[in-house]
């Protein structure tokens, strides 16, 4: 159980363009879904928090207008890259926490690798 | 705030032989702490946590790590490794609940050579 679905798991779009990534908790509900970003051979640096029905919480330095985040439904949270620029390709992961089991660990998806040429 | 260190980037080591990675943390609240296990090009999976308890905790794969408070430290070790151990590992903090947000250290790149 508690699985979490990523899509796309790869794009590849043109600078200029926008992408939408999506992040579903199949078997459970998530109210709250945290978005990371990880660059070739670093590790995963926290985009934001994102809370259904609310607006999303940015960590400091991530330009909350570039990266849109909604969270319409207690399965769904996107993450949309918008203008996207080559130095936004990196590897985005999203990860949920089971609604209702805040001492549980997260669960993560699976991942998506943005590639902008 | 919260940080994690993982002291070694890489750790080189021959099939069979044991392996221990470093994670000390810091953190001014009371913390959860993971490690995570990661693929080339795949997400994240969790391979240990400690929430409470027994400070020693075990995986199902012969990975084990133990907390230790006073040293604010969480070690990762395998007494053998094997070939399909090799992959970049993490350790990640959480503060107040398990299900709060991550700190990951920057880490551990395995090469289990054979």
């Amino acid at each position: 159980g508690a699985v979490v679905s990523q899509h796309p798991s790869r794009v590849i779009c043109k600078s200029g363009t926008s992408v939408k990534i999506e992040c579903r908790s199949l078997d459970f509900q998530a109210t709250t879904m945290f978005w990371y970003r990880q660059f070739p051979k670093q590790s995963l640096m926290l985009m934001a928090t994102s809370n259904e029905g609310s607006k999303a919480t940015y960590e400091q330095g991530v330009e909350k207008d570039k990266f849109l985040i909604n969270h319409a439904s207690l399965t769904l949270s996107t993450l949309t890259v918008t203008s996207a620029h080559p130095e936004d390709s990196s590897f985005y992961i999203c990860s949920a926490r089971v609604r209702g089991a805040g001492n549980s660990p997260l669960h993560f998806g699976n991942g998506t690798r943005l590639t902008v040429t | 705030a919260q940080s994690v260190t993982q002291l070694d980037s890489q750790v080189p080591v021959f099939e069979e032989a044991p392996v221990e990675l470093r994670c000390n943390y810091s953190s001014s609240v009371s913390v959860y702490l993971f490690w995570y296990v990661q693929y080339p090009n795949q997400g994240l999976q969790l391979l240990l946590k400690y929430l409470s308890g027994s400070t020693l905790v075990k995986s199902i794969n012969g990975f084990e790590a133990e907390f230790n408070k006073s040293q604010t430290s969480f070690h990762l070790r395998k007494p053998s490794v094997h070939i399909s151990d090799t992959a970049e590992y993490f350790c990640a903090v959480s503060a107040g609940a398990a299900g709060n947000k991550l700190t990951f250290g920057g880490g551990t790149r395995v090469l289990v050579k054979p």
